[in-house]
């Protein structure tokens, strides 16, 4: 059975001090890791889409890094306005259509 | 604008009356899918469409119904809503290859 596993469950930053997320993941036959943003009351906006081990993406103050176990979401100096919940979900080959996400870390970015 | 809209926005209701919640999406994607979101446990996959007519189970179909008739439509069907169904909805939808996920605003329901 596919498992994502996402920590910590909650983090709280003062404005600049960088930290990363973490999501450890148990699938046979990886096709996709996704990061999401979520804000309180609404939906899940897409981050970034990994592939393959060693692949980086960045946006903004964020970067995503996967390795072959677990993929880290490294926030650099974060501001009050990255506050949210961030979800972790991945996707395997013999099921593409399925979308397994992790419960989320939710960050606090405090001034 | 693309979006993905869902109604209604809320809803509170009781055991056993049936329900509809709508989802539509306007950027011509073929996969469609529903989600619950529940404390603890993340989003949970209901249904999902891979196109018009096209429909499978996903994690938690009990007690849901979908249907495809159109492609921009996929709407979620409570026949006999019970107090676990009480939860966060999201409809979402993407492109065949389901690498990005657009989600709609979520539905609030209530089953009393």
């Amino acid at each position: 059975e596919d498992q994502v596993t996402q920590s910590p469950e909650a983090l709280r930053l003062q404005e600049g001090e960088s930290s990363s997320l973490n999501c450890s993941y148990t699938v046979s036959g990886l096709r996709g890791l996704f990061w999401y943003r979520q804000d309180p009351g609404k939906g899940p906006e897409f981050l970034f889409t990994l592939y393959s081990a060693g692949e980086e993406k960045e946006k903004e103050r964020l970067k995503a890094t996967l390795t072959k176990k677990e993929s880290f979401l490294h926030i650099t100096a974060p501001k009050p306005e990255d506050s949210a919940t961030y979800l972790c979900a991945v996707q395997t080959r013999r099921g593409y259509q399925k979308v397994t996400f992790g419960t989320g870390t939710k960050l606090q970015v405090i001034p | 604008e693309a979006q993905v809209t869902q109604n209604p926005r809320y809803l509170i209701t009781v055991t056993g009356k049936k329900l509809t919640v709508t989802c539509s999406q306007n950027m011509n994607h073929e996969y469609m899918s529903w989600y619950r979101q529940d404390p603890g446990l993340g989003l949970r996959q209901i249904y999902y469409s891979m196109n018009v007519e096209v429909t499978d189970k996903g994690d938690v179909p009990e007690g849901y119904k979908v249907s495809r008739k159109e492609k921009r439509n996929f709407p979620l069907i409570l026949e006999s809503p019970s107090p676990n169904q009480t939860s966060l909805y999201f409809c979402a939808s993407s492109k065949a290859d389901r690498q990005v996920e657009y989600f709609g605003p979520g539905t609030r329901l209530t089953v009393t």
